[in-house]
C-alpha cells in the first residue's frame, strides 16, 4: 500500500556534486519503476522511468539503476544544481495492476 | 512533454459546502485518471482509480459519498468534494496515464489543487 511517512530522510549535497537517492521496493512482480520530483506546493514531475528488462537508463543529467536481486531503485544527478532541491519519490507498478506504489520520498537540499 | 492542468490551484470554501476540482491531460488521452490526497511531508496516498466512462474504483477507507469521481472523456475527470469539512483540507493531486509521443504508456500528474475547508 501507499508509504506514509512523518519524516522525510533528507539528503544535503553542495552544488555541483553527484547525487544519488536511493529506494527499496519489495514487490518481486514490480516491472515498472518511475521517479518523480515534487517541488514544494507542485504535483510530481515525472523524470524518468525504467522498466524491469533493464538495470540502467540515462536521461539528462540523471541515470536510474534498477538492482532487481536485492529490490533496489537508485537516481543518480550528474552536477547537482539548486533548482534541483525537492523532494524526490521512487513509484512502482506490476503488470496487470493499473496503480503506482508510491515510496515516502526523499528530500535533496542542494546549497550553492 | 505531457501536460495535466488542475482547477482551481487553490479553493478556500465553508464547511458544509461542495468543490469540485477539474483535472484534465492537455495533449494525450488518458486511459485512466488517479485522484491522490497529499498531507504535508508525506508521500501521495491514492484515493480512487476511474477509467473513461466506468465508474471509479475507489482505496479502501476512502468514502465513495464523499469523494465523487466522474471521468466523462478521455481528457477530463472531476473529484467533488461533497459536504466539505475542515479535515478535508488537504492537497488534491490528479493524474492521468496515457501514452505521450509513442513513449511507454505512463503516468503525469497535475499541479494539484489546495484546499481549505474553514
Amino acid at each position: 500500500g501507499e508509504s506514509v511517512g512523518l519524516h522525510l530522510p533528507t539528503l544535503s549535497v553542495q552544488e555541483g556534486d553527484n547525487s544519488i537517492i536511493n529506494c527499496a521496493y519489495s514487490n518481486s512482480a514490480s516491472d515498472y519503476f518511475i521517479w518523480y520530483k515534487q517541488e514544494s506546493g507542485k504535483g510530481p514531475q515525472f523524470i524518468i522511468d525504467i522498466r524491469s528488462n533493464m538495470d540502467k537508463r540515462q536521461g539528462q543529467r540523471v541515470t536510474v539503476l534498477l538492482n532487481k536481486t536485492v529490490k533496489h531503485l537508485s537516481l543518480q544527478i550528474a552536477a547537482t544544481q539548486p533548482g534541483d532541491s525537492a523532494v524526490y519519490f521512487c513509484a512502482e507498478r506490476s503488470t496487470g495492476f493499473q496503480k503506482l506504489v508510491f515510496g515516502t520520498g526523499t528530500r535533496l537540499l542542494v546549497s550553492p | 512533454g505531457a501536460v495535466v492542468s488542475q482547477h482551481p490551484s487553490w479553493v478556500i470554501c465553508k464547511s458544509g459546502t461542495s468543490v469540485k476540482i477539474e483535472c484534465r491531460s492537455l495533449d494525450f488521452q488518458a486511459t485512466t485518471m488517479f485522484w491522490y490526497r497529499q498531507f504535508p511531508k508525506q508521500s501521495l496516498m491514492l484515493m480512487a482509480t476511474s477509467n473513461e466512462g466506468s465508474k471509479a474504483t475507489y482505496e479502501q477507507g476512502v468514502e465513495k459519498d464523499k469523494f465523487l469521481i466522474n471521468h466523462a472523456s478521455l481528457t477530463l475527470s472531476t473529484l467533488t468534494v461533497t459536504s466539505a469539512h475542515p479535515e478535508d483540507s488537504s492537497f488534491y493531486i490528479c493524474s492521468a496515464r496515457g501514452v505521450v509521443g509513442g513513449h511507454q504508456e505512463t503516468q503525469y500528474f497535475g499541479p494539484g489543487t489546495r484546499l481549505l475547508v474553514l
